[in-house]
């Protein structure tokens, strides 16, 4: 089946590393999205991307960069991680069509000590 | 920009009767107003959807009523069942080559035997 794939799907890390979250897909769609999901606030905005030399900010871009390396790659780097940086993040995808619907990866857990 | 309140944040109710989780959005110019639902430990996925030409729409357990007016939306979960129980998300995008999705902080529904 067509899918999104995140790696890793669980990382630890110490505060001022760089990580990078990887997400692939082979849905075929063009627009691809970082989220990050915190308990009580939802799934918000950080990146997205119509197509690979489109990359737009959302609404919680500071402190993350991205990077759309194909159709079916779109990578999210966190430069210097901070601890509340701590959170589940998700990445997506949707076709250009009108219909909007988001396919969600199984989600990357990061933890900043 | 858009924003979407969610409530409740946790719902319990008792296996058969009704749930229903109210949104409101702020901006006058969405027109589509998805739902997705979490499981436990896996991937938001979308259950139903509403466009704002219609007033209600039903998919067998599951309804979604939209009044424009008062920039509402609800999902209504009839005769509940042990799966039923999630974390549900509302969300609202209005139109533009975007169509980015702004979600509610999400509905803690459990469904008790």
């Amino acid at each position: 089946d067509a899918d999104v794939t995140q790696t890793p799907r669980n990382r630890i890390t110490k505060t001022g590393k760089r990580i990078m979250l990887e997400c692939s897909q082979t849905k075929g769609h063009d627009r691809m999205y970082w989220y990050r999901q915190d308990p009580g606030l939802g799934l918000r905005l950080i990146y997205y991307s119509f197509d690979v030399k489109d990359i737009n900010k959302g609404e919680i871009s500071d402190g993350y960069s991205v990077s759309r390396q194909a159709q079916a790659k779109f990578s999210l780097s966190l430069e210097s991680a901070i601890p509340n940086q701590t959170a589940l993040y998700f990445c997506a995808t949707s076709d250009s069509g009108y219909t909007g619907e988001l396919f969600f990866g199984e989600g990357s857990r990061l933890t900043v000590l | 920009g858009e924003n979407v309140e969610q409530h409740p944040s946790t719902l319990s109710v008792q296996e058969g009767d009704s749930a229903v989780i109210k949104c409101t959005y702020s901006d006058s110019a969405s027109n589509y107003f998805p739902w997705y639902k979490q499981e436990l430990g896996k991937r938001p996925q979308l259950i139903i959807d509403i466009r704002s030409n219609v007033g209600e729409k039903k998919d067998q357990r599951i309804a979604v009523t939209l009044n424009k007016t008062a920039k509402h939306f609800s999902l209504h979960i009839t005769e509940t069942q042990p799966e039923d129980s999630a974390v549900y998300f509302c969300a609202a995008s209005k139109p533009g080559s975007a169509r980015q999705l702004t979600f509610g902080s999400g509905t803690q529904l459990t469904v008790l035997p």
